[in-house]
């Protein structure tokens, strides 16, 4: 069974900021995780996902993870906040190498102040 | 990219009703389709797994009598909420899945909110 954690409901910072939001995750065979954005009143939309290749994913809006095994961490980062980055996330994780059934985290809405 | 649509996107119903909701995958074909549902503030739980030509798989703890799902083609997926009741409400979201075995993808719908009164 997998599991994921974020620390944290709510992550404020100010607009051209660093962001940082954490993800743990708890898998007994290899995971696949993934970082989904959802606005408000919005399905969710794919930011990147880290299947085995490279342990720093790239992804779109300029956001990237680094998947670290040795912390079961899979934290999103993002250089410089822009206020359009408001929203919610979700980290996931499914299992390597079958088709993937996701577990998500509880979300961590991020906060853009100007 | 991959498109996936939801009609309605909010619906309002008197309680002891049935609601349909519609997931479509617009761009491409999709033999497999999940429905979560979100309450708010909280995550995305899975309810099941909508496979076209045959049977839905449950998660634990969804009436399967409850949740009606038909996946009658390769685009379209129906999530049938029957006799509904207040604590109902909730946004359903559903997804498709992209790509082969282990190099899949799910892309989602923009969800359905359901109050039912």
């Amino acid at each position: 069974a997998q599991s994921v954690t974020q620390l944290g409901s709510h992550v404020s910072v100010s607009e051209g900021a660093l962001v940082l939001l954490r993800c743990n995750y708890s898998s007994s065979v290899p995971p696949y995780l993934f970082w989904y954005v959802q606005y408000p009143n919005q399905g969710l939309q794919l930011l990147l996902k880290y299947t085995s290749a490279a342990t720093l994913v790239k992804g779109i809006n300029g956001f990237e993870a680094e998947f670290k095994k040795s912390e079961t961490s899979f934290h999103l980062t993002k250089p410089s906040a822009h206020m359009s980055d408001a929203a919610e996330y979700f980290c996931a994780v499914s299992v390597n190498s079958g088709y993937s059934t996701l577990t998500f985290g509880k979300g961590t809405m991020l906060l853009v102040s100007p | 990219g991959a498109v996936v649509s939801q009609h309605p996107s909010r619906v309002i119903c008197k309680s002891g009703t049935s609601v349909k909701i519609e997931c479509r995958s617009l761009d491409f074909q999709a033999t497999t389709m999940f429905w979560y549902r979100q309450f708010p503030k909280q995550s995305l739980m899975l309810m099941a797994t909508s496979n076209e030509g045959s049977k839905a798989t449950y998660e634990q703890g969804v009436e399967k009598d409850k949740f009606l799902i038909n996946h009658a083609s390769l685009t379209l997926s129906t999530l049938t909420v029957t006799s509904a009741h207040p604590e109902d409400s909730s946004f359903y979201i559903c997804s498709a899945r992209v790509g082969t075995k282990g190099s899949d993808t799910q892309y989602f719908g923009p969800g359905t909110r359901l109050t039912v009164l």
